[in-house]
C-alpha cells in the first residue's frame, strides 16, 4: 500500500526557520509535491520534487531523497500569514494521481 | 494561468436530495480531474480519478453509483452526490491537469452540509 507520514503540528516563531519533514512507503513514485492549505480554504501548489535534490521558490524550499523515501519542506522568515496545514503529497506514475499525506498543521506565534 | 472554478461554494440541503458540484478548466484544457473529500481536520482523500470521454476510476471504498462523474469536456467534470445524507457532509475539492505528471490545480472546494 501507500503511506506517507508527517508530524501533526508544528509550532514556530515569526522570522524563524521550520523544517516539516515527509517519509513515505509507495509502489510506482514519481514525485513528491507539497501543498498549502488555509483553514476553510483549497489546498495551493507550493512545490515539486521529482529528483533528488534541493529546489528552492523564494523562501519556500523542498527538498527530495529517492534512496531516503524521505523529503522536507523548508520554510524561512516566517510570517504569521504562513499558519496553515501542508501536506505532502506523492505522485505516482501510472494516471498522474497523487495522495496526500496526513498534513502539518503550523503554527507561527509572534 | 491554471485557473480551475468550482460552483458551488457551498451547499445546504436535506437529507435525499441530490446535489450536482461543477469543476471547470478557465484557461487550459484538463486532461484528467480528480475529486477529493476532506472531512474536518483531516487530509484530502481522493474520491475519483476522472478522463474525459471514459468513465472515472473510483478508489476503494468510493460508491460509483452515490458519487457519479461526468467528465464531458476538456473543462468540465461534475460531480453529483445522489440522495445525500448527513454522512455525506464534507468539503469537496477538485482539481486539474493539463499533462500527465503535471502540477494539479485545485478549485476552491465545495462545503456540502446535509441537515
Amino acid at each position: 500500500g501507500q503511506s506517507l507520514e508527517q508530524p501533526s503540528e508544528v509550532t514556530a516563531v515569526e522570522g524563524a526557520i521550520v523544517q516539516i519533514n515527509c517519509t513515505y512507503q509507495t509502489s510506482g513514485f514519481y514525485g513528491l509535491s507539497w501543498y498549502q492549505q488555509h483553514d476553510g480554504g483549497a489546498p495551493t501548489f507550493l512545490s515539486y520534487n521529482g529528483l533528488d535534490g534541493l529546489e528552492e521558490t523564494g523562501r519556500f524550499s523542498s527538498f527530495l531523497s529517492r534512496s531516503d523515501s524521505y523529503g522536507y519542506l523548508l520554510l524561512q522568515e516566517l510570517q504569521m500569514k504562513d499558519s496553515a496545514s501542508y501536506f505532502c503529497a506523492v505522485l505516482y506514475s501510472s494516471a498522474s494521481k497523487i495522495i496526500f499525506g496526513s498534513g502539518t498543521r503550523l503554527s507561527i506565534r509572534p | 494561468g491554471a485557473v480551475v472554478s468550482q460552483h458551488p461554494s457551498r451547499v445546504i440541503c436535506k437529507s435525499g436530495t441530490s446535489v450536482k458540484i461543477e469543476c471547470r478548466s478557465l484557461d487550459f484544457q484538463a486532461t484528467t480531474m480528480f475529486w477529493y473529500r476532506q472531512f474536518p481536520k483531516q487530509s484530502l482523500m481522493l474520491m475519483a480519478t476522472s478522463n474525459e470521454g471514459s468513465k472515472a476510476t473510483y478508489e476503494q471504498g468510493v460508491e460509483k453509483d452515490k458519487f457519479l462523474i461526468n467528465h464531458a469536456s476538456l473543462t468540465l467534470s461534475t460531480l453529483t452526490v445522489t440522495s445525500a445524507h448527513p454522512e455525506d457532509s464534507s468539503f469537496y475539492i477538485c482539481s486539474a491537469t493539463d499533462s500527465p505528471r503535471g502540477s494539479q490545480h485545485f478549485g476552491d472546494g465545495t462545503r456540502l452540509s446535509i441537515l
